[in-house]
């Protein structure tokens, strides 16, 4: 059974405006959750994360959600660009820091800024 | 800074030959090290991580191994690759306390 869901394949938004990539998560044990953002034929690379103690967390244009009753989260990207077009990944972990092993990352999704 | 180099970037190898695909990590010392695998239509999966040399825990069971025979080199083998082994693989290094950072990858293809 998936612990990250990302129930959208794929997301297309017009330059400039507003981005919602959602992500839930089944295990109450996460405390921390992060945001990877891949392009084809590259590894992730880290974009933006929140502990479980926070309800947002913001870095300029790009603002994660946490819900934590409604095991939930959130990347909002305003204004959107078409260079953020790419994968985006979920991924939480019981250990602070994501570092020790185990993020558990959702499927992704596919996210189309067009011009 | 630290950087991660993992190769190569893609391989085709037949049914039942051996893989090896290296990964260094460099600017950063006794880091976290990590396996992970995408197979077609799904997330990212923890294969292996370590955290010291020789220090190698298994997360799922599999046709795979890794090893650390350096601080920071990090190794994933098999000795007979099966059709399911395809996917992109990707190495990991990460600190406490600090989200992991990935190397590019290497696409597998097993024909």
């Amino acid at each position: 059974d998936q612990q990250v869901k990302q129930n959208s394949p794929s997301l297309s938004v017009q330059e400039g405006r507003i981005s919602i990539l959602n992500c839930d998560y089944t295990n109450s044990m996460f405390d921390y959750f992060l945001w990877y953002k891949k392009y084809p034929a590259e590894g992730p690379t880290f974009l933006i994360s929140i502990s479980s103690i926070k309800d947002k967390n913001e870095d300029g244009r790009f603002t994660v959600f946490l819900n934590k009753s409604a095991k939930h989260l959130s990347l909002h990207i305003v204004p959107s660009q078409p260079g953020d077009s790419a994968v985006y990944f979920c991924a939480a972990s019981s250990n602070y820091g994501g570092s020790q092993g185990n993020l558990i990352f959702g499927k992704g999704t596919k996210l189309s800024v067009k011009p | 800074s630290q950087t991660i180099h993992q190769w190569p970037a893609t391989l085709v190898q037949p049914v039942g030959s051996p893989l090896s695909l290296e990964c260094t990590v460099e600017g950063t010392s006794n880091p976290n090290l990590y396996w992970y695998r995408q197979a077609a239509g799904r997330g990212l999966q923890l294969l292996f991580y370590s955290v010291g040399i020789g220090q190698i825990s298994s997360e799922v069971p599999q046709n795979l191994s890794a090893s650390r025979p350096q601080d920071r080199q990090f190794i994933l083998s098999s000795k007979k690759l099966l059709l399911s082994d395809s996917g992109f693989y990707l190495c990991a290094w990460g600190i406490y306390n600090s989200p992991l950072h990935f190397g590019n990858g290497t696409r597998l293809t097993v024909t």
